[in-house]
C-alpha cells in the first residue's frame, strides 16, 4: 500500500546535537511538507518542497534544514540552533501544492531533548 | 491572509449524542475545505472534504457542508461513539493548506 513512512517514531536529542528525521513516500507525490505540532497550537509549517532540489521556508524555519534530492524523500534536520525542539513532527505529501486533494500524513516523530 | 477558526475544546459528549464542531474560514479565493482527524500518537487522516460551495463531504457518519454565504464548514455526526474520541482539524486549501488549531473530542461511554 502507498503511504508515508516517518522514522524513528521516538527520538531523543542531547543539547547541542543535530538530529535528522526521515520521511519517505511511495505515492509519487510532487509536494512534501514538514509540520511541527505543540499542544494547543495546532500545526505550524516548517518547510515545504514542490519539486526535487527545490524547497521553501514555512512559518517557523529557523533552526531547521531540509533537502530534497529524491522525489520520495524529504528529511528534516533539527539543528542545535533550534532552542526548543521538543515537539511532535509530522511529514505530509500531496499530488501538488495547493490542490483540492488534501494531504497524506505520516504517523509522526516525537522528538525530546534530554 | 487566509485563516481557519474552529471552536475550542475539549468537547465532551456521551455516547450516541449529536455532535457539532464549528469551523469558519477567511479566504480571498475559492478554497477547498477539509476535516482531518488525529488519534492519539498518530498523524492526521483526511476525514472528508468539499471543493466548492454547497458541496457536502461525508465519511464514517460525519458530514460537513461548504457554506460560502456564512464561510462555514461545520462538522456534524448524528450519533457519536467512544471510538470517535480524537482531535479534529478544520483546514482550507488555496495556495497551501491552512489548519485550524484543532478541537479535542471526548466521548464518554
Amino acid at each position: 500500500d502507498g503511504g508515508i513512512t516517518q522514522s524513528p517514531k521516538y527520538l531523543f536529542r542531547k543539547e547541542g546535537q543535530n538530529v535528522t528525521l526521515s520521511c519517505e513516500q511511495n505515492l509519487n507525490h510532487d509536494a512534501m511538507y514538514w509540520y511541527r505540532q505543540d499542544p494547543g497550537q495546532g500545526l505550524r509549517l516548517i518547510y515545504y518542497s514542490q519539486i526535487v532540489n527545490d524547497f521553501q521556508k514555512g512559518d517557523i524555519a529557523e533552526g531547521y534544514s531540509v533537502s530534497r534530492e529524491k522525489k520520495e524523500s524529504f528529511p528534516l534536520t533539527v539543528t542545535s540552533a533550534q532552542k526548543n525542539p521538543t515537539a511532535f513532527y509530522l511529514c505530509a505529501s500531496s499530488i501538488e501544492k495547493g490542490t483540492g486533494y488534501g494531504y497524506t500524513f505520516g504517523s509522526g516523530t516525537r522528538l525530546t531533548v534530554v | 491572509g487566509d485563516s481557519v477558526t474552529q471552536m475550542e475544546g475539549p468537547v465532551t459528549l456521551s455516547e450516541e449524542a449529536f455532535l457539532t464542531i464549528n469551523c469558519t474560514y477567511t479566504a480571498t479565493g475559492y478554497p477547498s475545505l477539509f476535516w482531518y482527524v488525529q488519534y492519539p500518537g498518530e498523524g492526521l487522516q483526511l476525514l472528508l472534504k468539499a471543493t466548492k460551495a454547497d458541496d457536502k463531504g461525508s465519511n464514517k457518519g460525519f458530514e460537513a457542508t461548504y457554506r460560502k454565504e456564512t464561510t462555514s464548514f461545520h462538522l456534524e455526526k448524528g450519533s457519536v461513539q467512544v471510538s470517535d474520541s480524537a482531535v479534529y482539524f478544520c483546514a482550507l486549501s488555496d495556495d497551501k493548506i491552512i489548519f485550524g488549531k484543532g478541537t479535542r473530542l471526548h466521548i464518554l461511554p
